[in-house]
């Protein structure tokens, strides 16, 4: 079975550029979460899709980030513009929906450097 | 508001050591809570799930133990390898109540485990 596929897995860009992070969960998982890493920090849930409905938006800073779900399968993470405070691993993960322990896979992640 | 804290921070053993890392939660109505392994440049990596019914999990070497009345979790590993050197992250899991969601994992800060030859 396939992992979580996430793309790309690195990104250096200057401040008020814009970037994009795409995402390929677990054939079959309803629900998709977006995570944000900070360097030495544990991840944070930024937005969770069930199909292609958002589940939990509250800590995705709304005026600079935006997500995505098309046709409840991939999905894209955007952040216009980036600052400095945004560089961080974006981890992607599904989980099935209905199954009783709604277990997280995790995607490898996409280490952004905003310089 | 749900926070997990880990101690240590980091930690450095010997190899053959058994070691102890630790989790605390502020809220126990929590639902479960999972063990991660994070390597550097990696994504997250389940180790153990424990549901809380349940007190502890066991898998080869690693063994989970959840008290939620104290707040906390435990994961013990027996005979450290270099190999199991990365961060280890502890999640509680909280259900989210809506139609058809899924749950919500509150992480913590993680622990940097070092096991040198």
């Amino acid at each position: 079975e396939a992992g979580v596929a996430q793309s790309p897995r690195y990104k250096i860009i200057e401040k008020r550029q814009s970037v994009a992070f795409w995402c390929n969960p677990i054939s079959g998982h309803a629900t998709l979460y977006w995570y944000q890493q900070i360097l030495g920090q544990g991840p944070k849930l930024l937005i969770q899709f069930q199909n292609n409905g958002v589940v939990d938006d509250s800590q995705l800073p709304k005026d600079r980030f935006s997500a995505e779900r098309l046709k409840g399968v991939d999905s894209t993470l955007k952040i216009q513009p980036a600052k400095l405070e945004d560089s961080a691993v974006y981890l992607c993960a599904s989980s099935l929906a209905g199954s009783k322990l709604y277990e997280q896979y995790f995607g490898p992640g996409t280490r952004l450097t905003v310089t | 508001k749900q926070e997990v804290t880990q101690i240590p921070a980091a930690l450095s053993v010997p190899e053959g050591e058994n070691l102890v890392l630790n989790c605390s939660f502020t809220d126990s109505a929590i639902y479960n809570l999972q063990w991660f392994r994070q390597d550097p440049g990696k994504g997250l990596t389940s180790l153990l799930l424990i549901q809380s019914s349940q007190r502890e999990q066991t898998s080869g070497r690693l063994n989970a133990s959840l008290d939620k009345s104290s707040g906390r979790s435990t994961l013990y590993i027996a005979a450290s390898q270099p190999g199991d050197s990365a961060t280890y992250l502890c999640a509680v899991i909280l259900p989210l109540i809506l139609t058809g969601g899924g749950n919500k994992l509150t992480f913590g800060t993680g622990t940097q485990l070092k096991v040198e030859l």
